[in-house]
């Protein structure tokens, strides 16, 4: 069964600029939820979405949104880049829930704002 | 603010001894815990977990200790092996949300 994938892996941006980045989760998986990587911060929840809704959602601003479709792929916005939101970006897919199933990561994107 | 704390960024241990890695929480409601492994360019795999109502878990060469008044979670890695170098982020589940820690830089010597 193929992993979690999650496109593109690596993006450059300047500020000011928005951008969209995807994941697939494994076949089956219904839950999808991002996660925000930063050498000091660790992991930071963002959302997580089921059936094409957003379920649960963290305590980041209104420049990060998301998706999903009908297939379960996810995709998550950030409009208007700031230096501080240059990390990598961690998909992770779940059976039903990531609260009572295991989330399986995708290998992340590592987004730069310049 | 930090929830769940690794004060650890890395640890070195020989190949074959144990590794034990660290992790202390602040919030008492949290009623479940994993640890992942991270290696370099990939996304971080699930390793163990435990439920706030259990002390212990044991899965093969992996435990996971939890001691809920002191607010503390260890894993501990027995015996150590070179494959097992990679970074360690424990988590903490509370309310609808996961709380990861910063993670814990572990190289194991052979």
């Amino acid at each position: 069964k193929a992993g979690v994938t999650q496109t593109p892996r690596y993006l450059i941006k300047t500020r000011g600029q928005q951008v969209t980045l995807s994941c697939s989760p494994i076949s089956g998986h219904r839950s999808v939820s991002w996660y925000q990587q930063t050498p000091g911060q660790g992991l930071q929840f963002l959302f997580e979405y089921f059936s094409e809704t957003q379920r649960n959602k963290g305590n980041f601003p209104g420049r990060f949104s998301g998706r999903q479709f009908s297939n379960s792929r996810s995709e998550m916005n950030v409009s208007t880049l700031e230096l501080g939101d240059s990390a990598l970006y961690l998909c992770a897919s779940s059976l039903i829930s990531r609260d009572t199933d295991t989330q399986y990561f995708g290998p992340g994107t590592r987004l730069t704002v310049l | 603010d930090q929830q769940v704390k690794q004060n650890s960024p890395s640890l070195s241990v020989q190949e074959g001894r144990i590794s034990i890695l660290n992790c202390d929480y602040t919030n008492s409601m949290f009623d479940y815990f994993l640890w992942y492994k991270k290696y370099p360019a990939e996304g971080p795999t699930f390793l163990i977990s435990i439920s706030s109502i259990k002390d212990k878990n044991e899965d093969g060469r992996f435990t996971v200790f939890l001691n809920k008044s002191a607010k503390h979670l260890s894993l501990h890695i027995v015996p150590s092996q070179p494959g097992d170098s990679a970074v360690y982020f424990c988590a903490a589940r509370g309310g609808n949300q996961f709380y990861f820690g910063t993670g814990t830089s572990l190289t194991v010597i052979p």
